[in-house]
């Protein structure tokens, strides 16, 4: 069964600083199906990256994706201020088939 | 437009049972498998269950295998998450979400924007 870690559980930055947020498998996952998401209060979850590191489509690029194996990055490079929320990341097509991570808060 | 939308949010009493919906336009519904997901107030995302409307194969996450039903009537483009008895602790938002493949990527691209069933005597 694959479980995903993520860290930190917050994340406390400033706009305009980079943030740089961990997600790591209990086994080696296919990068293709490893995705991270964005929820506001509120709000549904958003698509932000998709395969590990493509970007969804209206996603700014100072959202990146990177990481293969059991450890994939979500970097966001200059933190704007509608950029604090919640992030998951996802991996599909393993045991469960759907499997989210418990998600980091980034906040001010 | 590719969207989904929900149906609105859920009173009950504990042991009721409810169905809540999830349409889909703007696409080739029958073509995208369509997933629920919970959220319990204050936590995480969870993965419940996955239907592909043009066959109807559903596949349930171990943790709701047996706790809800999840169907599809493709002739409206609406997938269901029903529950034939409620419990308080399905208090809880429920997204449906489209699973898109763009270049043999998959992931939840389409998201609807949740109902909010709760359940309280």
């Amino acid at each position: 069964e694959i479980v995903l870690t993520q860290s930190p559980g917050t994340l406390s930055l400033s706009p305009g600083e980079r943030a740089t947020l961990s997600c790591r498998a209990s086994q080696t996952v296919t990068s293709s199906y490893l995705a991270w998401y964005q929820q506001k209060p509120g709000q549904a979850p958003r698509l932000l990256i998709y395969g590990a590191s493509s970007r969804a489509t209206g996603i700014p690029d100072r959202f990146s994706g990177s990481g293969s194996g059991t450890d994939f990055t979500l970097t966001i490079s200059r933190l704007e201020p509608e950029d604090f929320a919640v992030y998951y990341c996802q991996h599909y097509g393993s045991s469960p088939l759907v499997t989210f991570g418990p998600g980091t808060k980034v906040d001010i | 437009e590719v969207q989904l939308v929900q149906s609105g949010a859920e009173v009950k009493k504990p042991g009721e049972s409810l169905k809540i919906s999830c349409q889909g336009s703007g696409y080739g519904f029958y073509g995208h498998w369509i997933a629920w997901v919970r959220q319990m107030p204050g936590k995480g995302l969870e993965w419940m269950g996955i239907i592909y409307p043009d066959d109807s194969n559903t596949k349930y996450s171990p943790s709701f295998q047996g706790q809800v039903t999840i169907s599809v009537d493709k002739s409206i483009s609406t997938a269901y998450l029903q529950w034939s008895s409620l419990k308080a602790s399905d208090t809880a938002m429920y997204f449906c979400a489209r699973l898109g493949a763009e270049g043999g990527k998959e992931a939840f691209d389409i998201w609807g924007q949740g109902t909010m069933v709760t359940v309280s005597s």
